[in-house]
Formats: structure tokens, C-alpha cells, sequence
């Protein structure tokens, strides 16, 4: 079985700041990892995803994460915030080589991007 | 590629009625996943079908929720007898077995409101 914590629900950033959003997990075999962002009443898009080639991994929109296998982790980072990106961010873990690949979400992070 | 549709987009229903949602995959993707996304949390995997056959379900598909993929191309998720708890959005998604380790395409979402 797979679980997502995400921790902090609400995360507020100056535009031009650093965004750090956190992602821990729990696997019982090789995990695949996404980030995804959700902009109002819209559907979710994936930012980048970890399939266990490099653990650093970029993405789209200057997005990257870090799989850090020792802590469990996938946090997500952006070094300049635009206010652009002031959506919901959803991590999610899939376990690699199972049928059917269903997602795992987190509970999610809101960001607000302030002028 | 025209992205997954879904269709309506919104649906207000009294308790009680009968619903139906239709999500129109990726045209070559042969996975299609259901996910409900209540209001602060993250998406939660309901179903998913491999071509037609649906092969998962979950527990929070209670019997009054059924789904169908008939000929391995469009979906439906049908609600009946609605009750208030069935507020939510509810997302589709699609995937090509093989392809992109089990990257999934989102739909916009249908929002359920019952009244």
C-alpha cells in the first residue's frame, strides 16, 4: 500500500522567492512519484515525475524535485516564484510494476504568490 | 490529441436523482481512471478500466455507483440515488499502458453539487 503526507496545507511565498513544497511517502516497493498543480476548477496537469532514473528531477515551469530515498521524500522546489503560480500542488505515488499504475495523492498545498 | 473531455462540466441534482458523467479519453490511450476530489482534499482513486474490462475498484465505490467503458473508448460513471455525501468533483484520467510508466492525463473534472 502507498500513502502521500504533504505537509502545510497553505504555503504563502513573495513573488521572486523560493517555493518549497513537501512531500514525504510511504511505499512497500519501488515508488513512481508525480507532481501535479491544480489551477481553479480546472483538472490536474503534471509538473514532473520520478521513475527512478535520475533523483533529481525537473520539470515544467522551472519546477524541480529531489527523490530522496533515505527520507522518504519528494519535495518539490522553484528558485523564483511568479505569480503564475499560485495554484494547488498535489504529490502522488503510483508503486512501480503493479497493475493499473492508480494514483496516490497528498492532501495537497495551496500557494499564494504575493506581489 | 485533444486531451480528455469530460462532459458536463457541471451538474446540480436534487437528492435522491439519478446521474451520469461521460469522460472521453486520449483516443489511443487504452487506461482510463475515475478519481473523486472532494472540496480541500486530494483526488481518490475510484475505478479504473484496462480497454473494457474493468479491472479495480474501490471501496468507496459503493453500490449505487457504477461505471462502464463500453468498446475500450469512452467512459461513464453513473450515481444513483444521490445523496449530499456525493458532492464533489470527479476527474477522469487516461494513460497508454507501456508508455511514460503510467503517466495519467487529466480531464477538467464534472462538479456534482446534491441538494
Amino acid at each position: 500500500a502507498q500513502s502521500v503526507t504533504q505537509l502545510g496545507s497553505h504555503v504563502s511565498v513573495s513573488e521572486g522567492a523560493l517555493v518549497l513544497l513537501r512531500c514525504n511517502y510511504s511505499s512497500s516497493v519501488p515508488p513512481y512519484l508525480f507532481w501535479y498543480v491544480q489551477y481553479p476548477n480546472q483538472g490536474l496537469q503534471l509538473l514532473l515525475k520520478y521513475t527512478s532514473a535520475a533523483t533529481l528531477v525537473k520539470g515544467i515551469n522551472g519546477f524541480e524535485a529531489e527523490f530522496k530515498k533515505s527520507e522518504t521524500s519528494f519535495h518539490l522546489t522553484k528558485p523564483s516564484a511568479h505569480m503564475s503560480d499560485a495554484a494547488e500542488y498535489f504529490c502522488a505515488v503510483s508503486a512501480s510494476g503493479a497493475a493499473g499504475n492508480k494514483l496516490t495523492f497528498g492532501g495537497g498545498t495551496r500557494v499564494l504568490v504575493k506581489p | 490529441d485533444t486531451g480528455v473531455s469530460q462532459d458536463p462540466r457541471h451538474k446540480i441534482t436534487k437528492r435522491g436523482q439519478n446521474v451520469t458523467f461521460r469522460c472521453d479519453p486520449i483516443s489511443e490511450h487504452n487506461r482510463l481512471y475515475w478519481y473523486r476530489q472532494t472540496l480541500g482534499q486530494g483526488p481518490e482513486f475510484l475505478t479504473y478500466f484496462q480497454n473494457e474490462a474493468q479491472l479495480e475498484k474501490s471501496r468507496l465505490l459503493s453500490d449505487r455507483f457504477s461505471a462502464e467503458r463500453p468498446k475500450g473508448s469512452f467512459s461513464t460513471l453513473e450515481i444513483q440515488r444521490t445523496e449530499q455525501g456525493d458532492s464533489a468533483m470527479y476527474l477522469c484520467a487516461s494513460s497508454l499502458e507501456g508508455r511514460s510508466l503510467g503517466e495519467q492525463y487529466f480531464g477538467p473534472g464534472t462538479r456534482l453539487t446534491v441538494t
